[in-house]
């Protein structure tokens, strides 16, 4: 079945670092990519997407480009700041949509002052 | 100001006690979904429901049952909760199913669920 592996489970920054969470994709057919963002106490919510190989999402200073060859789709931001402490989901959706998300672990990001 | 609403919010059950736990929206999104939390394993998706009374289970449907009779309301029951059901449960809507747009979920808050 498809899958999502995102290889960081925590990350800690301090203001102004440069923020990478790896996530690679399997996945049986072209599926969509997305990053979802969880705050605390709240539930996540959708950050962006990408659909075609190539294609850059973006959202709110963070950015990931879908590449097909390394079935990869990882999330960045130049400058991180106190306030974007969450976890970060990343997920793929197959074109059929009958079946949701597919989620990956999350990756917990602190960013300190 | 598009809002997925969860009721209620914390709840402390005993083992083999019925729970019940609600969800609504107000953006008339056509597809629900109910989804567990839990440390080190992310997100799993219990049950869909595409419409009124038309449902499928997700990844995870066992010890779970849904209803949603209304479109903007949507239900999760737990007969004879167990203690490994305690988690933290969220619901979600999206645009109707197909296109792209399906795949942008509105999730409510989560509902904190204690199973003893």
């Amino acid at each position: 079945g498809d899958s999502v592996t995102q290889t960081e489970g925590q990350v800690a920054l301090s203001e102004e670092d440069f923020l990478t969470i790896h996530c690679n994709y399997s996945a049986s057919g072209y599926p969509a990519l997305f990053w979802y963002v969880q705050y605390p106490g709240e539930g996540p919510q959708f950050l962006f997407r990408a659909s075609r190989d190539k294609e850059k999402g973006s959202s709110r200073g963070f950015e990931a480009t879908y590449d097909k060859g390394t079935t990869s789709f990882h999330l960045r931001k130049a400058s991180v700041q106190e306030s974007d402490s969450a976890v970060y989901y990343c997920a793929l959706g197959e074109n059929n949509y009958a079946q949701g998300l597919t989620f990956g672990l999350g990756t917990r990001v602190s960013v300190f002052p | 100001d598009m809002k997925v609403t969860q009721m209620p919010r914390y709840l402390i059950k005993r083992m083999g006690e019925n729970v019940l736990l609600e969800c609504g929206q107000d953006m008339s999104h056509e597809t629900m979904y109910w989804y567990r939390q839990d440390p080190g394993l992310g997100l799993q998706l219990i049950y869909i429901s595409y419409d009124v009374d038309s449902n499928s289970e997700g990844d995870i449907p066992k010890g779970y049952r849904v209803s949603r009779k209304k479109r903007e309301h949507f239900s999760l029951i737990l007969d004879s909760a167990k203690t490994n059901q305690t988690s933290v449960y969220f619901c979600a809507s999206s645009l109707s199913l197909g296109g792209l747009s399906s795949y942008e979920q509105y999730f409510g808050p989560g509902t904190r669920l204690t199973v003893l």
